[in-house]
């Protein structure tokens, strides 16, 4: 089936740097990348939607200017997590949507990131 | 507001027996439907897409869709401990932008 590589996997930072999480679609086109949050025991959060070439579409509440998002390519997203603080630790979770052979969307492995 | 309704659960079943899985949806024009397993700090993992009414069967899995009563479902035949997940409902429309359900918790014990 198809991949959805994320990299790193687990990130510790020091509060007030930025971190950035990949995201890559291995074996197809990603026409449109997610990117999500989830806190421990709760629901994922939608936090954008991008589309490659484009600026990315941000839910309501979540602030563009910290969480930096890039979609450079079909097959490659990135998320930048600016001047992180504690609060921003969480799972942050890409997914990609196969938009050429149908609109199935398959997630990343996710990434634990904890500031401190 | 586009909605996707799954009983939270925990919904606990033997070994062996079949979980049978729901998830309701407001959008009438939903096209695409999904169910995904999310193990305890892991991300989703695709099990199943449906995008026509009736059954669709994969191995022990089977998802039913049924638009004109908006609902979908999800049985998992000789239910394993391993199966021990929260499986998650998924629906896009033409936007292709997924709404989630907020997942079912189900325990299959020995």
């Amino acid at each position: 089936g198809a991949v959805v590589s994320q990299h790193p996997s687990w990130v510790i930072c020091k509060s007030g740097t930025s971190v950035k999480i990949e995201c890559r679609s291995l074996d197809f086109q990603a026409t449109t990348m997610f990117w999500y949050r989830q806190f421990p025991k709760q629901s994922l959060m939608l936090m954008a939607t991008s589309n490659e070439g484009s600026k990315a579409t941000y839910e309501q509440g979540v602030e563009k200017d910290k969480f930096l998002i890039n979609h450079a390519s079909l097959t490659l997203s990135t998320l930048t997590v600016t001047s992180a603080h504690p609060e921003d630790s969480s799972f942050y979770i890409c997914s990609a949507r196969d938009g050429y052979t149908g609109n199935t969307i398959y997630f990343g492995e996710g990434s634990w990131l904890t500031v401190v | 507001q586009k909605e996707v309704e799954q009983n939270s659960g925990p919904l606990s079943v033997p070994e062996g027996a079949i979980a049978s899985l729901n998830c309701t949806y407001s959008d009438r024009g939903s096209q695409s439907f999904f169910w995904y397993r999310q193990y305890s700090g892991k991300s989703p993992e695709l099990i199943m897409s449906i995008y026509s009414n009736g059954d669709k069967e994969d191995g022990r899995f089977t998802a039913q869709l049924n638009k004109a009563s908006q609902y979908v479902s999800l049985l998992i035949r000789d239910s394993q401990p391993s199966d021990s997940a929260t499986y998650l409902c998924a629906v896009t429309g033409g936007s292709y932008i997924p709404t989630f359900g907020r997942g079912t918790s189900l325990i299959v014990h020995p």
